[in-house]
């Protein structure tokens, strides 16, 4: 099983410009989520998703729309990207209350 | 986060000595995680305690929950060099499972 598959592994984004991170897990778990990981910040929560077609804000989540189409696919999408917004970004999923099974991130530098 | 304290922010020991990382919660808990980071990459998921008392091990790491305190410890036995990393407690404030919390992270350097 590839578990959660993240692209791409790295980006740089001009203020202003929109892109889409992709997530995957083939693993069907019912709950995916982002989350955003910045030093001395912890990871923190952007957006989730506790099964397909419904999504819910966490609590980061200004900037970001996502959408849970299907049960495989999570992608977040930054709408005008802003130097706040350089981060690492994780996708994690899960099924029920086991531990999250997390992706190898997006590096995103906004300039 | 400031829901989940995560104690020290770092550690550097010598390798074969025992060490415990402590994560405290501000909230009641619906289940404690503990996960393990390596620079630049992703989390990995260690155990998970979910009631009072328990206690799980997994090869010379066990981890331990304290419900009344709202504490869990983590302990690292005979640490050896692959045992360096991020150590992440993560809680679930209610059934909600998509929206867990992390604590900030402890760093462990293990030198050899």
């Amino acid at each position: 099983n590839a578990g959660v598959t993240q692209t791409p592994k790295f980006q740089v984004l001009k203020t202003g410009q929109s892109m889409t991170l992709q997530c995957a897990q083939d693993m069907n778990h019912e709950y995916m989520s982002w989350y955003r990981q910045d030093p001395g910040m912890g990871l923190r929560l952007i957006h989730y998703s506790v099964g397909a077609g419904i999504t819910d804000q966490g609590e980061v989540p200004n900037g970001y729309n996502v959408s849970r189409s299907t049960t495989e696919d999570f992608p977040l999408r930054l709408l005008s990207a802003a130097p706040s917004q350089t981060s690492v970004y994780f996708c994690a999923s899960r099924q029920g209350n086991y531990g999250y099974t997390f992706g190898s991130g997006t590096r995103l530098t906004v300039v | 986060s400031q829901e989940l304290e995560q104690s020290p922010q770092s550690l550097i020991v010598q390798e074969g000595k025992n060490l415990t990382i402590n994560c405290t919660s501000s909230k009641t808990l619906y289940g404690l995680y503990w996960y393990k980071q390596k620079y630049g990459e992703g989390l990995i998921f260690l155990m998970m305690l979910q009631k009072g008392g328990e206690e799980k091990s997994h090869e010379k790491i066990t981890a331990k929950l304290d419900e009344k305190k709202q504490q869990s410890s983590l302990h690292i036995t005979a640490s050896q060099p692959s045992h360096a990393g991020i150590y992440l407690c993560g809680a679930d404030r209610n059934t909600n499972a998509g929206k867990s919390t992390f604590g900030d992270g402890t760093t462990l350097t293990v030198k050899p």
